[in-house]
This record gives C-alpha cells, sequence and structure tokens, in this order.
C-alpha cells in the first residue's frame, strides 16, 4: 500500500545510545517531516526537508540530526539518547502546494 | 509565529449525543489552513475535516461540522450522533496556504483533547 514506512514501530535504548529512525515514502512527495509527541504536548516539529537535499530544523532539533538521503527517504538520528526523548515519533510527506499530509504509523521510542 | 491553542484536556460525552471541541489560534497571515486530526489508540493520524480560511462557509463531513470564526480566530469542531469509535485524541492543527512549498507548508499543532465516548 502506498504511504509512509517508519521502522521500527519500538524501541528501548539506553542512556547515551544512538539510534537512527527510518523513514521511507513512495508518493513522489518532496516535503517530508519528523515529529515528535509527548503527552499533554500535542506532536512538535523537530526537523524538515523541503526538497531532496535540503532540510531545516523546526521547534525542538536539540539532541537530533537528520538526513534526506533521496527523495523517498528522511531518517532522524538520536547520537547520544536522553530520558527527554522518550517519545513517540512521527515520519509524515507532503506533497508542494497540497494541503495533504500522510503520516506514518509511529515509533514509540523509550530512553532508560 | 503561528500558535494553537486547545483549552479541554479531556471532554466526555454520552453515546448519541453531541460535543463540541474548541480550538483557538494566533496568526497574522490572511491564507491558511485548519485542520481537526483525530488519532485513535492505535496512534493512527487521521484527518476528520479542514477548512480554508478564505471560505465563509464552514466545512461538513457527515457528523462532524466546524464552526470557524476568522475574526476570533475560533475553529471548532462539532461531533454529532457521537459514537464508540469517536473515543480518541483529537488535535486541532494550523498550516499557512503554501503557496510558495517549503516550511510554509508545516503544521502546527495544539496540545490535544482527548474525548472519551460512553455507551
Amino acid at each position: 500500500n502506498a504511504g509512509v514506512t517508519q521502522t521500527p514501530k519500538f524501541q528501548v535504548l539506553k542512556t547515551g545510545q544512538s539510534m537512527t529512525l527510518q523513514c521511507a515514502q513512495d508518493m513522489n512527495h518532496n516535503s517530508m517531516y519528523w515529529y515528535r509527541q509527548d503527552p499533554g504536548m500535542g506532536l512538535r516539529l523537530i526537523y524538515y526537508s523541503a526538497s531532496e537535499g535540503t532540510t531545516d530544523k523546526g521547534e525542538v532539533p536539540n539532541g537530533y540530526n537528520v538526513s534526506r538521503l533521496n527523495k523517498r527517504e528522511f531518517s532522524l538520528r538520536l547520537e547520544s539518547a536522553a530520558p527527554s526523548q522518550t517519545s513517540v515519533y512521527f515520519c509524515a510527506s507532503r506533497q508542494d502546494f497540497n494541503y495533504g499530509y500522510t503520516f506514518g504509523s509511529g515509533t514509540r521510542l523509550t530512553v532508560v | 509565529a503561528q500558535t494553537v491553542t486547545q483549552s479541554q484536556p479531556e471532554m466526555s460525552v454520552q453515546e448519541a449525543e453531541t460535543v463540541t471541541l474548541s480550538c483557538t489560534y494566533d496568526t497574522s497571515e490572511n491564507n491558511y489552513y485548519l485542520f481537526w486530526y483525530k488519532q485513535p489508540p492505535s496512534r493512527q493520524m487521521i484527518l476528520v475535516i479542514r477548512q480554508e480560511a478564505y471560505k465563509q462557509q464552514n466545512a461538513t463531513e457527515n457528523r462532524f461540522s466546524v464552526n470557524f470564526q476568522k475574526a476570533a480566530k475560533s475553529f471548532s469542531l462539532k461531533i454529532s450522533d457521537s459514537q464508540l469509535g469517536d473515543t480518541a485524541m483529537y488535535f486541532c492543527a494550523f498550516m499557512k496556504h503554501d503557496a510558495y512549498g517549503g516550511s510554509q507548508g508545516n503544521l502546527i499543532f495544539g496540545k490535544g483533547t482527548k474525548l472519551s465516548v460512553k455507551p
């Protein structure tokens, strides 16, 4: 099925470990996004990529890096995980000049 | 910067009754979109309804309708004939009209309202 695929769906990390969250879309969308969702905080934008080869910071970028590997893939990296990064992470994509977002199913990350 | 405020962290409603969720926003933009997203326990983000700011007519999708008051910067969601499957988190969201692509299309979310529909 066409859409946004996130891996993994669940992950437990120890403080200080690193990991990369993967996201891929097969809709030929230019824009891709990473959000985090915390209880009582809604979804907050971490990073976004308006086109292949470009990335920009969102509202809460500290502690994260991203890579727009190609038009399909947009990964989020935690270099040294902290308990404050325990959250649910959503990847999304959108075609330019269109309001419609397509969200992935999310990754629940726990840092202990 | 744009902000979206949902003042009701939790609400409950009896099955078959009507409930209204509130949302206010702040922006200096004239062209934008407003959305309500539903997030059931499955975590999936589902678009419920959208409103273009330039349209005066309130959007309606089956049992879901909005009351859009542009001057007051208010965008409430009314759910009629509530069903058990409406139990979910509901997020109000704002997006600038994407005339130029890029950051214009970033979604800004409120903190959400947890709705419980009781049998």
